[in-house]
């Protein structure tokens, strides 16, 4: 059963600093990998979507990357802004049918002016 | 305005008593499903639709019905809500199960 783990749980950072949010599956066998974005109290904002075939996606301050072969994807935040301030999840598709993603338990960002 | 509405955003209700929680999408989208949000478990599916009457269970369905009459909307219904159905719920929507670039609700708090 895939496994999928965000490290760190927390991080609080000063505005400007790059960062670098990490996640791991434990199956390689995925579709795609989803990078969300929770606000307290609201729904998921989708950031970065990135298929098994692809290497990285980039929106704005943000690039996401993958390596499926060593079961690890990075969302690479730069120049962080007190905006950025949410939790970030990451999910993974399998592949072979499943619609069911699996989700990572999220990392909690604050950013601090 | 594209989006995915949820109602109510809270609930509190008892044991026993059946409820229902609407979800409507306005974005043509084949694909809807429902997750909940449980502290140190993070998001997991519970219903998914891949279109007007087809729906399939996810991970946790035990204690839940689904049905999709109609294209844009996807009610999860509690027949018998039990303290353990205490949770966040949210629904989602996208283009299609393949597309799986999903659109979240603002989610529906609900307490038994």
């Amino acid at each position: 059963k895939q496994e999928v783990t965000q490290i760190p749980a927390a991080l609080s950072v000063p505005e400007g600093e790059n960062l670098v949010l990490n996640c791991s599956f434990t199956d390689s066998a995925i579709y795609n990998l989803q990078w969300f974005r929770q606000d307290p109290g609201k729904g998921l904002t989708s950031l970065l979507l990135i298929q098994s075939s692809q290497r990285e996606q980039t929106s704005g301050r943000l690039n996401a990357s993958l390596d499926k072969s060593s079961g690890r994807s990075t969302l690479y935040i730069a120049a962080s802004q007190p905006g950025d301030s949410a939790t970030y999840l990451c999910a993974v598709r399998p592949t072979g049918g499943s619609y069911i993603p699996t989700f990572g338990r999220g990392t909690s960002l604050i950013v601090h002016p | 305005e594209a989006q995915v509405t949820q109602n109510p955003r809270y609930l509190i209700t008892v044991t026993g008593k059946k409820l229902t929680v609407t979800c409507s999408q306005n974005m043509n989208h084949e694909y809807m499903s429902w997750y909940r949000q449980d502290p140190g478990l993070g998001l997991r599916q519970i219903y998914y639709s891949m279109n007007v009457e087809v729906t399939d269970k996810g991970d946790v369905p035990e204690g839940y019905k689904v049905s999709r009459k109609e294209k844009r909307n996807f009610p999860l219904i509690l027949e018998s809500p039990s303290p353990n159905q205490t949770s966040l719920y949210f629904c989602a929507s996208s283009l299609s199960a393949s597309t799986l670039e999903q659109y979240f609700g603002p989610g529906t708090r609900l307490t038994v």
